[in-house]
């Protein structure tokens, strides 16, 4: 059974980074995409982009574009989100997620989910 | 503004069908699948309908789900307390090249 675990809570500074990492286990890493997922407090769902670890390039949401980088590491089967330049707004609860059974696409559903990571942004 | 449009709450009382419309557009419901997410408080979402109307393996066939051109509906029959949660659509955009969702409908148990 595929398995992603994220890393824990974090508090930043605004205009400082995070990296968030989503390690996988119970099945392929490399062929399957992985993508981002973020909930701000009381809100919807947002994709942040995501990767195709063999492929190794990320495909991002326009709207973060140029402040988030998304890599992936085969050795570990661990995938990592960026975030720079944080201001309050990105305070939300940040999820990775496997595609279901679809390999080298990104557009099959989202069939497995990290726990989530709280990322709070406060000066 | 989510790309796609659900209503923000919808309610039933126990035994009753309750279903959840997802509104779109031709770059992403009308040329793609629909998938539904429940999501309980404090935890991850959880898929519970794929490709408009597949149930993952442990879903409940309370569950169903139904495509139309640019609309998704999900349908929940003979409702329990445990229903109560929130219910996300989502589908592949192909002119963002991304997932889009909806706002998310909270489903109230009465």
């Amino acid at each position: 059974q595929v398995q992603l675990v994220q890393s824990g809570a974090e508090v930043k500074k605004p205009g400082s980074s995070v990296k968030v990492s989503c390690k996988a286990s119970g099945g392929t890493f490399s062929s399957y995409a992985i993508s981002w997922v973020r909930q701000a407090p009381g809100q919807g769902l947002e994709w942040m982009g995501g990767i195709i670890p063999i492929f190794g390039t990320a495909n991002y949401a326009q709207k973060f574009q140029g402040r988030v980088t998304i890599t992936a590491d085969a050795s570990t089967s661990t995938a990592y989100m960026e975030l720079s330049s944080l201001r309050s707004e990105d305070t939300a609860v940040y999820y990775c997620a496997r595609v279901w059974t679809r390999q080298l696409v990104y557009f099959d559903c989202l069939g497995y989910w990290g726990q989530g990571t709280l990322v709070t942004v406060s000066s | 503004q989510s790309v796609l449009t659900q209503p923000p709450s919808a309610s039933g009382t126990p035994g009753q069908r309750v279903t959840i419309s997802c509104s779109g557009s031709s770059s992403n419901i009308g040329s793609s699948t629909v998938n539904w997410y429940q999501q309980l408080p404090g935890t991850a979402p959880k898929l519970l309908i794929y490709s408009n109307n597949q149930r993952p393996s442990g879903v409940p066939d309370r569950f169903s789900g139904s495509k139309s051109g640019t609309s998704a509906s999900l349908a929940i029959s003979g409702l329990h307390s445990e229903d109560e949660a929130d219910y996300y659509c989502a589908a592949w955009d192909d002119s963002l090249n991304g997932w889009v969702f909806g706002g998310g409908t909270k489903l109230t148990v009465l």
